[in-house]
């Protein structure tokens, strides 16, 4: 049972758009939210997070949105540049535990 | 700082081998934890540890141990590999002040096959 979803596997978009990686969760009991970023050969980076307290978190380029009524949470990044080509993996944490329970990511590739 | 630090990179090994992942990091993190990455899956939480002496089990712990007697170094232990147990292993830390699934920074990884 996938209680974390990414059901795009992978999004290709031009450079200076904006992107948007989409993530769906099953748990209500999820409070805690966490965007981490992997690039190939190396381990995943922390990236964003934002609290069920709050509906939208910003930093820089990237942009948490929350949707709690739909169980639902988008990355915007504008504007996207090549070196944001990478895995997005989306986490959710709350509830009866408190370990991190990860999305299945998104490969992201930025066209020049 | 050197952050987490992983070894070996890559392992080959056969099926009925034990084998340990070693993972140390200089971060005085309390928190640290073993994931493995397989395709279609995400990361899977194998087990965990919120302190020197305290383990606990994850999503996929069986055919693992670990042990935690120091702070800095928590290794992962395939007690008899299994073709299964082919994956990329990332060891994480984070800080006891952000909890256990709270900005967790990562390990490069061990790529691991068993033949």
């Amino acid at each position: 049972d996938q209680q974390v979803k990414q059901n795009s596997p992978s999004l290709s978009v031009q450079e200076g758009r904006i992107s948007i990686l989409n993530c769906d969760y099953t748990n209500s009991m999820f409070d805690y939210f966490l965007w981490y970023k992997k690039y190939p050969a190396e381990g995943p980076t922390f990236l964003i997070s934002i609290s069920s307290i709050k509906d939208k978190n910003e930093d820089g380029r990237f942009t948490v949105f929350l949707n709690k009524s739909a169980k639902h949470l988008s990355l915007h990044i504008v504007p996207s540049q090549p070196g944001d080509s990478a895995v997005y993996f989306c986490a959710a944490s709350g509830g009866a535990t408190n370990k991190l329970i990860f999305g299945t990511g998104t490969l992201l590739a930025v066209q020049p | 700082n050197a952050g987490v630090t992983q070894t070996p990179k890559f392992q080959v090994l056969k099926t009925g081998q034990s084998m340990t992942l070693q993972c140390a990091q200089d971060m005085n993190h309390e928190y640290m934890s073993w994931y493995r990455q397989d395709p279609g899956m995400g990361l899977r939480l194998i087990h965990y540890s919120v302190g020197a002496g305290i383990t606990d089990q994850g999503e996929v712990p069986n055919g693992y141990n670990v042990s935690r007697s120091t702070t800095e170094d928590f290794p992962l232990r395939l007690l008899s590999a299994a073709p299964s147990q082919t994956s990329v292993y990332f060891c994480a830390s984070s800080t006891e002040g952000t909890g256990l699934y709270n900005e967790q920074f990562f390990g490069p990884g061990t790529r691991l096959t068993v033949l």
